[in-house]
């Protein structure tokens, strides 16, 4: 079963507004981290937000806000005031709290445009 | 410098011959992953080292591939036999922690661009 789903087509977004990516996850166990990538053309991931299973608050760092909802098994990605620079693939990302091997486990990613 | 290095950035291999991708992590991290990226895929793990030991190679798709970090820093992936299925963007990504604090995000580098014709 896949466990990071990442189902949208690619996104487009107008310049300074704000756009949400979804991505819904599996796992079993009750501890988990939830993390979201950005993937530019050039080919780095650049990490930009974590959301760990135990914590209350969404997260937020910057432009970036993570909706998460527990029950429903979502972390959407929500960036606010959409940049040029924020053209990317995105891809959201789970570690399951396995003890010493913390591997991320990706999505197949989105792809999002921001039109000027 | 302040980042993950991946050397080379683009390898071009003809079938059947043996290749080796450096990976130079950031100074002090002690935890170092390696992940295969199809296009138009997320990365998939390969294997993990915690310092100079390999903890997880369950990723690793065939024996033609191993992965070494013998003094705790750099690390290599070597493919052995290169295969067409083998093409791909090879990402390499440390973190400080050992891996047990789950919240400790990975740093990845510019990946190595591989190419098998």
């Amino acid at each position: 079963a896949q466990k990071i789903t990442q189902t949208q087509p690619g996104m487009f977004v107008q310049e300074k507004e704000a756009v949400t990516l979804d991505c819904t996850y599996d796992t079993s166990d009750q501890s988990y981290g939830l993390f979201w990538y950005k993937q530019p053309s050039s080919g780095e991931m650049i990490f930009l937000i974590y959301q760990g299973s135990y914590d209350e608050q969404n997260a937020t760092e910057g432009r970036y806000s993570l909706n998460f909802q527990k029950a429903r098994k979502s972390a959407n990605l929500v960036i606010s005031a959409s940049q040029l620079g924020d053209s990317a693939m995105y891809f959201c990302a789970m570690r399951e709290d396995t003890g010493a091997n913390s591997k991320l486990t990706f999505g197949k990613g989105i792809t999002l445009s921001v039109r000027p | 410098g302040a980042g993950v290095s991946q050397s080379p950035r683009y390898k071009v291999a003809k079938r059947g011959q043996d290749v080796a991708l450096r990976c130079d992590p950031i100074s002090g991290h002690v935890s170092l992953f390696w992940y295969q990226q199809a296009l138009g895929q997320g990365p998939e793990f390969l294997t993990y080292f915690q310092n100079e030991a390999q903890l997880d190679k369950s990723g690793l798709p065939s024996d033609r591939f191993f992965a070494e970090r013998p003094e705790g820093s750099v690390s290599t992936l070597k493919i052995q036999r290169t295969q067409q299925e083998d093409s791909a963007v090879y990402l390499c990504a440390s973190s400080f922690g050992t891996g047990v604090l789950i919240n400790q995000p990975q740093h990845f580098g510019d990946g190595t661009r591989l190419s098998i014709l």
